[in-house]
This record gives structure tokens, sequence and C-alpha cells, in this order.
């Protein structure tokens, strides 16, 4: 089955700083990678995800690239916020059916 | 936005009960709903997945006696923690997959349960 691993676990940064956050899948099956923000409490909202016919997806502040070759992923955040500070999961499936999430990042944004 | 909902948001109760949390799909229909686990400090765990009208397709370790699902509409699916014990307390989260182009194509996360068990 697909395994995601997510790195680093814990990532400090000041406020208007990049954050890059990497994830790896092991299943070539899987054409789906979703990122999560997750704040204390609560269930994880999607903030972008990407399709495997794409390489590059931009939303604003937030960017998501992939390489299937390698099979990585990575989710990159411009101009930092302190309410960027959360817990971030990445994730990957075959379709849109069971995610596989990675492990999280605790990213906290200093002001 | 598709939204989903998830009740109770917190619930305690006692060594031997049993718990009945809820997830709807407000503003849309889902024919596939997704319940996953999570520990403090760990990643989401999924449990089973629940399609409209039909049983629920459950994870390697996690027991379907247990752990009942029913997802007997397009906008509700229920997880019923039977006779929950200590270690059975955890947050649980629901997710949706509705059936129209526009909520296909995601997965929609409720709020959550954080289920305390004495």
């Amino acid at each position: 089955g697909e395994n995601v691993e997510q790195h680093p676990s814990t990532l400090s940064v000041q406020e208007g700083d990049s954050a890059v956050i990497k994830c790896t899948y092991s299943d070539s099956a899987s054409n789906y990678f979703p990122w999560y923000k997750q704040e204390l409490g609560k269930g994880p909202q999607l903030i972008i995800d990407i399709r495997s016919n794409v390489g590059e997806k931009k939303d604003q502040r937030i960017a998501v690239t992939l390489n299937k070759t390698a099979k990585h992923f990575s989710l990159h955040i411009t101009e930092t916020q302190p309410e960027d500070s959360a817990v971030y999961f990445c994730a990957a499936s075959e379709g849109f059916q069971k995610l596989v999430f990675g492990t999280g990042t605790r990213l906290l944004v200093s002001p | 936005g598709a939204v989903v909902s998830q009740h109770p948001s917190r619930v305690i109760c006692k060594s031997g009960t049993s718990v009945k949390i809820e997830c709807r799909s407000l503003d849309f229909q889902a024919t596939t709903m997704f319940w996953y686990r999570q520990f403090p400090k760990q990643s989401l765990m999924l449990m089973a997945t629940s399609n409209e009208g039909s049983k629920a397709t459950y994870e390697q370790g996690v027991e379907k006696d247990k752990f009942l699902i029913n997802h007997a509409s397009l906008t509700l699916s229920t997880l019923t923690v039977t006779s929950a014990h200590p270690e059975d307390s955890s947050f649980y989260i629901c997710s949706a997959r509705g059936t129209d182009p526009a909520t296909n194509e995601k997965l929609f996360f409720g709020s959550g349960t954080q289920l305390s068990v004495l």
C-alpha cells in the first residue's frame, strides 16, 4: 500500500520568510496530492491540491510542486504570517478515495 | 464551499458505554464518507470507508464490531464506538466526497470529535 513520508516534523520561521515542507510517496499509482492545514482541536482544512498531470500549482502565497519521477511533492508558503502557524499534512491517493497522510509538520511563524 | 458538520465536538463517557458520532454533509450529497482516528500529535489514520446504502469497508486492524458505521443517506454517516474503553480515547474525524463535479474531486473534512473515555 501507499506510504507517505513528510519532513521536517517541525519548522520555525520568522514572519515574512518562506517555508517549505516536503513529502515523498511510494505508490506510483497515486495521482492526487492534497495539503491540509490543521489547527488545534479542529479538523483538517484543504489549502491546496495537485493532480499528477500537473507539475506545479499556485494560489496566492501557497504553491505546490510535484515530481512524479522522483515521487515527491512539496508545499511552499511565501511571506509567512503568524496565522500560518499550524500543523500541515500532505496526503496521497489514487483517485479521490483513500487518502494516506504524512506524519505532519508543525509550523511556527514568529512575529 | 462544501461543508461537513460533525457532532458532537467533544464527548466524555464512562467505560463500557457506547457513543455515537454524526457526520453530515450540509450542502452536498456524499456517496462516500471516510472515518479517521487521530492520536495526540500524530497523523490521521483511516479507520473505514462507508458508501451510502452498503456496508462499510474497514481497514486492517480496525474492529468492525466495535466501531459500527452506518451510512443510511447521502448526507449522513454515523460512527458508534461500542463498549468504549480508555484506549478508545482519541480524536475522530470524518470526511466526505460528493456526487457532483464540484464536490467529487476533493475530500471535505468535519471539525472532529474528541472522545474521552473515563
